[in-house]
């Protein structure tokens, strides 16, 4: 089957840095994508890997490795609105999107 | 930027009536998706469409049905609605062809439909 797993809750302080990690397994692979969603908005696009390494914009960056079948997403300087919950997900074998459940971040003072 | 329109933020609906929701996208794009988000679960596909008047069932299509008569908008049909059905639905377009580079979704504003 296909899996993708990410931890269900993070807490971390504003300033510091928080990584969030994804694991998966699926038949097929065309890309990890990064999505942030604020409660009770529509989920928005963060980042895309189709290679190994990592991707830095800004205050986020998104690692790949396909052997392992992993992922993160580092965030740094956190700040109060970076609370939201950020879903990963995997391109599988049609191009479609399979979604992780999310991982909802909460920043503290 | 692309834009996609979902026409409800907030719906109330009784149980056993027919529920229309609509997504508008203004780029032109050939793939638009509708899923279902429940605590917990993540985002479930419940359709899809490569084009106009085609569409292919998701992982959760039991109790919908969908509409694509023109390529700007997709529309959700819930035959008949029940509580279950209650949850968050977001319209999504592809931005660009796969294969080709990113080809991320861009997301509607969501509609959070109760069913009571």
């Amino acid at each position: 089957g296909q899996n993708i797993d990410q931890p269900t809750e993070m807490t971390a302080t504003e300033g510091a840095i928080v990584q969030i990690n994804c694991t998966y397994q699926t038949s097929g692979f065309n890309g990890l994508f990064w999505y942030q969603q604020h409660a009770g908005e529509a989920p928005t696009f963060l980042s895309y890997n189709v290679l190994d390494g990592l991707e830095e914009k800004g205050r986020f960056s998104s690692f790949l490795s396909r052997s392992k079948g992993y992922s993160y997403l580092l965030l740094k300087e956190l700040q109060m609105k970076d609370s939201a919950s950020y879903l990963c997900a995997v391109g599988g074998s049609n191009y479609q999107l399979i979604w992780g459940a999310g991982t909802k971040l909460i920043i503290k003072p | 930027d692309v834009k996609v329109t979902q026409s409800s933020r907030y719906l109330v609906k009784r149980t056993g009536e027919k529920v229309f929701l609509e997504c508008v996208q203004d780029m032109d794009h050939e793939n638009m998706f509708w899923y279902r988000q429940d605590p917990g679960l993540g985002l479930r596909l419940i359709y899809f469409s490569y084009d106009v008047k085609m569409k292919e069932k998701g992982d959760i299509p039991e109790g919908y049905s969908v509409s694509r008569e023109k390529k700007e908008r997709f529309s959700l049909i819930l035959e008949s609605a029940s509580t279950n059905q209650t949850s968050m639905y977001l319209c999504a377009s592809r931005s660009s062809t796969p294969g080709q580079g990113n080809y991320g979704y861009t997301f509607g504003s969501g509609t959070r439909l109760t069913v009571v």
